[in-house]
């Protein structure tokens, strides 16, 4: 089966710049999570998605950082204007329905997206 | 609020070597617990899992046990092997919907030959 599959894997741009990453989750998963990892703050919940629909977004940075779900199989995290500081490893995972083909708490990740703002 | 606190890494091991990396959690209920692993260059994976008190936990060597009375769950390994260098993350399940999932700073493991 294909797991979480993310692209870009890489992504270097100028600050200032519009940066879309995108994520297929695994099919059948209902929930679709964006996670951003640095060295410094680690890894941290960005926004969730459980069928289809933004459940929490408090982990968003501020109002450069956007995400939609158009549909199951389709997410896109955008940053715009983008700028240093937001150069992280940036994570796609999907889960299931707990008790379906997975259990709570369990995430299946993508292998990530490394942004390099300059 | 629930929270999960584990050890600072790096741990720098040689093969063969018992490895313990500790977990504490806060939590007001009954959690679940988990351990995920991150090799370089790779997105988290769930390595095991426990789900009520005194289960154990057990994958690729590893072992933890879900300990309420001392609210931990220590990651255990008889014996590290290079290809075990990753980071460790402890997380935390409180029920609900699948975003109530806390994740530990993670522990970075060297193991040398």
């Amino acid at each position: 089966d294909a797991g979480v599959i993310q692209s870009p894997r890489h992504e270097v741009t100028e600050m200032g710049q519009e940066v879309t990453l995108r994520c297929k989750p695994i099919s059948g998963h209902n929930s679709l999570f964006w996670y951003r990892q640095t060295m410094m703050r680690g890894l941290e919940l960005l926004i969730y998605f459980n069928n289809n629909v933004p459940i929490d977004d408090s982990g968003m940075p501020e109002d450069r950082f956007s995400a939609k779900m158009p549909n199951a199989s389709f997410s896109t995290l955008k940053i715009q204007p983008s700028e240093p500081r937001d150069s992280a490893v940036y994570f796609c995972a999907s889960s299931p329905t707990p008790g379906t083909r997975g259990g709570a708490g369990e995430l299946f990740f993508g292998e990530g997206s490394r942004l390099t703002v300059l | 609020g629930d929270s999960v606190t584990q050890m600072e890494g790096p741990v720098t091991l040689s093969e063969e070597a018992f490895l313990t990396i500790n977990c504490t959690y806060t939590a007001t209920g009954y959690p679940s617990l988990f351990w995920y692993v991150q090799y370089p260059g790779e997105g988290l994976q769930l390595l095991l899992k426990a789900t009520k008190a005194d289960d154990k936990g057990s994958n690729k060597g590893f072992e933890a046990t879900y300990r309420k009375e001392t609210t931990s769950f220590h990651l255990e390994k008889g014996s590290v092997q290079v290809s075990d260098s990753a980071v460790y993350f402890c997380a935390l399940y409180y029920g609900g919907s699948q975003g109530n999932l806390i994740f530990g700073k993670g522990t970075k493991l060297s193991v040398k030959p």
